[in-house]
Order: C-alpha cells, then sequence, then structure tokens
C-alpha cells in the first residue's frame, strides 16, 4: 500500500513567487493534515481536512496560505505571495478516523526555500 | 509560545549504553505519540499512551506517560547504531485535532 506521498519534494522559489504543494494521502483516508517545521522550530499544526471540509484550520499563519482538497482526495497547498519566513518543510499526513491517539501517517515533506 | 520541552536536545552515546529522554510540558494531553525522524523523510509513530501512568514496550524502548498527563519519558535499552534519529513527541487533546510537537531530541549511536 503507497504511503502519504507529496510533490515537490523541494523547491526553490524566489519572494513574491507562488508555490503549490500537492499531498496524496493514503487511498480511504478521509483525515488529511498539514504542518511546517520552520527552521529552529518544532513542527506546527496547520490544518486539518475531513473529506473535502476544512475541519480546523486554527494553525493556518495568514491569509497567503489556501488548502484545498477538492474532491476528498489529494490536497493542495498554496503560498502566495511567498516569503522569506515560509521556508521550511511542509509535512502532510492522513488517518483513517480522527481521535486521540489516532495513528497519523506523514509524508517525507516538502522543502521549500524561499529566496 | 512552545508548549512540549524535550530534553536533551542532542544525545550522542556509544552502543550497548541505556538512555533516557523527556518530554515536559505544564498542560495537560489527552494522548502522548512518540515519533522517530530520520533525514529525509518524515514522522513515523512509534507509540501512542493514553492513559495516566501508563508504560509501554517496543522491544528495547520503555515508554512512560506522567500520572498528571503532563510528561513523559523515553527509555532505550542497549542503544543500537540503528536507534540514530531525530526522537519527537507530540500531544493531543480531546477538544482539538492538532498535535503539539516538541522541537526533538537528535540521537547519534556510535559503535
Amino acid at each position: 500500500e503507497a504511503g502519504v506521498t507529496q510533490f515537490p519534494s523541494h523547491s526553490v522559489i524566489e519572494k513574491g513567487q507562488t508555490v503549490t504543494l500537492r499531498c496524496d494521502p493514503i487511498s480511504g483516508h478521509d483525515n488529511l493534515y498539514w504542518y511546517r517545521r520552520v527552521m529552529g522550530k518544532e513542527i506546527k499544526f496547520l490544518l486539518h481536512f475531513v473529506k473535502e471540509s476544512k475541519q480546523d484550520e486554527s494553525g493556518m499563519p495568514n491569509n497567503r496560505f489556501l488548502a484545498e482538497r477538492t474532491g476528498g482526495t489529494y490536497s493542495t497547498l498554496k503560498v502566495q505571495p511567498a516569503e522569506l519566513e515560509d521556508s521550511g518543510v511542509y509535512f502532510c499526513a492522513s488517518s483513517q478516523r480522527w481521535s486521540p491517539g489516532n495513528t497519523i501517517y506523514f509524508g517525507e515533506g516538502s522543502w521549500l526555500t524561499v529566496v | 509560545t512552545q508548549l512540549l520541552e524535550q530534553s536533551p536536545q542532542f544525545l550522542s552515546i556509544q552502543e550497548g549504553e541505556n538512555l533516557t529522554v523527556y518530554c515536559n510540558s505544564s498542560s495537560v494531553f489527552s494522548s502522548l505519540q512518540w515519533y522517530r525522524q530520520e533525514p529525509g523523510e518524515g514522522p513515523v509513530l512509534l507509540v501512542t499512551v493514553v492513559t495516566g501512568g501508563e508504560v509501554k514496550k517496543l522491544k528495547r524502548l520503555t515508554f512512560q506517560f506522567g500520572d498528571a498527563r503532563k510528561d513523559s519519558s523515553l527509555h532505550i535499552t542497549a542503544a543500537q547504531t540503528g536507534d540514530t534519529g531525530l526522537y519527537l513527541c507530540a500531544g493531543g487533546r480531546n477538544s482539538g485535532y492538532a498535535l503539539n510537537f516538541g522541537k526533538g531530541t537528535s540521537l547519534l549511536v556510535t559503535p
């Protein structure tokens, strides 16, 4: 069974440009999460989808970030316009159900460098 | 504000030694998870503890959740080079969907 896949694995863009990250969750997983880790900080929650609905987007840093999950399958996270402080690793994760202690499977991450 | 503090931040030991890493918070969590992350990969779940005082063993790894559900520890017995990696703790709450991660303990086990 394929795990959570993310694309691209690495991207380098200039400040002010747009980047779109894609995540394909494990097949059958209704719950999809985005997290990110910026240099020197801990991994932080961005948002959570249940199917195509945003269940919790309390971690989204500002309105330059837009996440979508049309059709409840794959998800995209767009950063527009990108700023230097957006550099970091963006992790996508998925799970069958949500409950405390539920197993969440992480992708390998998309490394974003904004120059 | 960082909710979970992990210590030590870095740890370098030789094969065969024992070690303990800690995950502390002033907040109560409904569950506490430990992950291991290797370079270029995402975090991989090792264990979940949900009951205060709970102890779980995974081969040479022993995980404990504090009685008050505010802290946890991971003990590794007779470390092996394959244990090298970044160990992350993450707390979950019933009231929300987000996992709160610590910064991690970077472990290096040398032959």
